[in-house]
């Protein structure tokens, strides 16, 4: 199967920091991908997503890098907030299916 | 847009009860939905993809007489954990796809918290 996994398992980082939540992929072929954050007792939530048409897309006080050479994806929080504490998991779209990676918690200190 | 909402929230129920859990999609329709697992800190893990009209596709090591899908309309999927048993125990997530095979996230419920006793 496919597997999309994280380097890091926590981050913590000060409140008014950027945060940078990385993952990497294993299949190629994948064309979609998706981070979402995840609050306890809740669904995921949708923050932002890209094609592998591109290496870059920018939100609100987020962006998504995409490196397809390494099979890398990271998610950038600027100035994070209390209210960025959550899980984040990054999902790679293959075969009309999405498979998650194994998320990261990220703690914002204030 | 894009909500879709999961009942019920919470079930605590018998060893050897079956339990049905509905996933809506309430502003959009759904051809494709899809039921995740998740255990404490760990991540989603897919179970299956449910089709509307059409069987459900389940992941390896899944049983599907297990756990029975229907999606028989295009905001309505809903899983059914037969006989339950304590090793059921886990927080179940549904999501909906606006699209088909073209790429547009998930949109998830909130989730159900099932506790087998």
């Amino acid at each position: 199967g496919e597997s999309v996994g994280l380097h890091l398992p926590t981050l913590s980082v000060q409140e008014g920091d950027n945060s940078i939540i990385n993952c990497a992929y294993s299949n190629s072929a994948s064309d979609y991908f998706i981070w979402y954050k995840q609050e306890s007792g809740k669904g995921p939530q949708f923050i932002i997503d890209i094609r592998s048409n591109m290496d870059k897309r920018q939100g609100q006080r987020v962006t998504v890098l995409l490196n397809k050479t390494v099979k890398h994806l990271s998610l950038q929080i600027a100035a994070t907030q209390p209210g960025d504490s959550a899980v984040y998991f990054c999902a790679e779209k293959g075969f009309n299916k999405f498979y998650f990676g194994s998320g990261t918690k990220l703690n914002v200190k204030p | 847009g894009a909500v879709v909402s999961q009942h019920p929230s919470r079930v605590i129920c018998k060893s050897g009860t079956s339990v049905k859990i509905e996933c809506r999609s309430l502003d959009f329709q759904a051809t494709t939905m899809f039921w995740y697992r998740q255990f404490p800190k760990q991540s989603l893990m897919l179970m299956a993809t449910s089709n509307e009209g059409s069987k459900a596709t389940y992941e390896q090591g899944v049983e599907k007489d297990k756990f029975l899908i229907n999606h028989a309309s295009l905001t309505l999927s809903t899983l059914t954990v037969t006989s339950a048993h304590p090793e059921d125990s886990s927080f179940y997530i549904c999501s909906a796809m606006l699209g088909g095979s073209s790429n547009q996230p998930q949109h998830f419920g909130d989730g159900t918290r099932l506790s087998i006793l």
